[in-house]
């Protein structure tokens, strides 16, 4: 089956920019998603189809998917920013979510 | 603005089934694609199944296959997923949500709060 693997967790100092990576087989061929998600919320979408920020997120979300890999990047990042990272493709009719990344702003 | 509204959380046991509802406001769940997703308790998104547009028809994840059963009823725009054989595992956080875009490059937005599961003897 079908996985995206992202790094368990990811540090970044306020202000500096957080890269946050998805690999999966051929990913670059397919639609990435990324959802953030804060302790005890539901996840919210903060990219949609590689690199569409939804009405309401920040400009300082940004994204790229090509090759093997979607990168989720976050320039200016502020402690409002710290939480879970999930990104999401379909492969074969079927949704699959990597692990997720931990972001830590400190 | 589409609003999605779970029901409150459950405590079952070991073998029992469980029902968790979505009801739909702002928008008419016809014209929706609502997919449920699990969340155990320190763990990531695991997506089950929801409502496939392009095929009209349900489609499940491989691994809940035989014990999920997703339903809508328009007339209050609501949908149901029911989850049969409980086992600890199934201890989770269950959230729906709607897709838009299809199945190429869906993407999943709203979601709804989220219902707990408990299962436990």
């Amino acid at each position: 089956s079908y996985e995206l693997t992202q790094p368990p967790s990811v540090s970044v100092s306020p202000g500096q920019t957080a890269s946050i990576t998805c690999f999966g087989d051929k990913l670059g061929d397919k639609y990435a998603c990324w959802y953030q998600q804060k302790p005890g919320q539901s996840p919210v979408l903060v990219i949609s189809q590689d690199r569409k920020r939804p009405s309401g997120i920040p400009e300082r979300y940004s994204a790229s998917n090509s090759g093997n890999t979607a990168t989720l990047t976050i320039s200016g990042t502020q402690t409002m920013d710290e939480a879970d990272y999930y990104c999401q493709a379909w492969d074969s009719g079927t949704v699959v979510f990597g692990g997720g990344t931990k972001l830590t702003v400190l | 603005q589409v609003h999605l509204v779970q029901s409150g959380a459950e405590v079952k046991k070991p073998g029992a089934s469980v029902k968790v509802s979505c009801q739909v406001s702002g928008y008419t769940l016809t014209k929706l694609s609502i997919h449920w997703v699990r969340q155990a308790p320190g763990k990531g998104l695991e997506w089950m199944g929801g409502f496939s547009s392009e095929e009209r028809k349900t489609i499940y994840a491989q691994e809940f296959q035989g014990r999920v059963t997703m339903t809508e009823d328009p007339s209050t725009d609501t949908s149901y997923m029911e989850l049969t054989s409980l086992r600890s595992e199934d201890t989770a956080v269950y959230f729906c949500s709607t897709v838009f875009g299809g199945q190429r490059g869906g993407w999943f937005d709203p979601w709804g709060r989220g219902t707990l599961v408990t299962v436990s003897s």
